[in-house]
């Protein structure tokens, strides 16, 4: 069974620091590793995805994030944190589809980013 | 452009009422989900379709049913609502197929209280 786990609750970061968002994976064969974005009351907003190619993505708002095979890791990235970065940010996965068939995305559980002025 | 549009937004049942949350997107999208956002449990599948005609079920599919009968909608069933239904719902949908994009497009969320 495929699996998502984000070990940070929160993260905060002072506004104009880098800031990192863990996220690590599991699945069978390669995957298709996505980050999104939910802003309070407001349904997910796609950040961006690693499919296959450089394994460092880049996305909106100025994220990126790093995918990392040997450690199955995809943390998520940005250079200068903004006041506005403040949101809940989800991991997710799904397994490439070889043959046939729905792929089911499996997500974290999320992490609350609170970017201090 | 609409995307995914979810209603009710907002709505209080007692227990033992049934509703239908709606939902429709107008991307042409071939699959559509259901999921439910619980605080500390992420979003867990409900339901989904890969085409008009053709559900199945996700994680949590008990107490809920839904049909597809258009491309557009996908319409999510409670039965008999009990208090542990108590959840934000999320419809979403994105392209079928085996290509390179898969990310999915979310609808506003719909906020649903059981007494």
């Amino acid at each position: 069974a495929q699996s998502v786990a984000q070990p940070e609750d929160q993260v905060n970061v002072a506004e104009g620091n880098p800031l990192t968002v863990k996220c690590t994976y599991s699945v069978s064969g390669n995957p298709y590793l996505f980050w999104y974005v939910q802003y309070p009351n407001r349904g997910l907003q796609f950040l961006l995805k690693y499919i296959t190619g450089d394994n460092l993505v880049k996305g909106s708002y100025g994220f990126e994030a790093e995918f990392n095979k040997s450690q199955t890791s995809f943390h998520l990235k940005k250079p200068s944190a903004l006041v506005s970065d403040s949101a809940l940010y989800f991991c997710a996965v799904r397994p490439i589809r070889l043959r046939g068939g729905y792929q089911k995305v499996t997500f974290g559980i999320g992490t609350k980013l609170q970017v201090i002025p | 452009n609409a995307g995914v549009t979810q209603t009710p937004k907002f709505q209080v049942l007692k227990t033992g009422q049934s509703m239908t949350l709606q939902c429709a997107q107008d991307m042409n999208h071939e699959y559509m989900s259901w999921y439910r956002q619980d605080p500390g449990m992420g979003l867990r599948l409900i339901h989904y379709s890969v085409g008009a005609g053709i559900t199945d079920q996700g994680e949590v599919p008990n107490g809920y049913n839904v049909s597809r009968s258009t491309t557009e909608d996908f319409p999510l069933r409670l039965l008999s609502a009990a208090p542990s239904q108590t959840s934000v719902y999320f419809c979403a949908s994105r392209r079928g197929g085996g290509g390179r994009t898969g990310e999915l497009f979310f609808g506003e969320g719909s906020r649903l209280t059981v007494l």
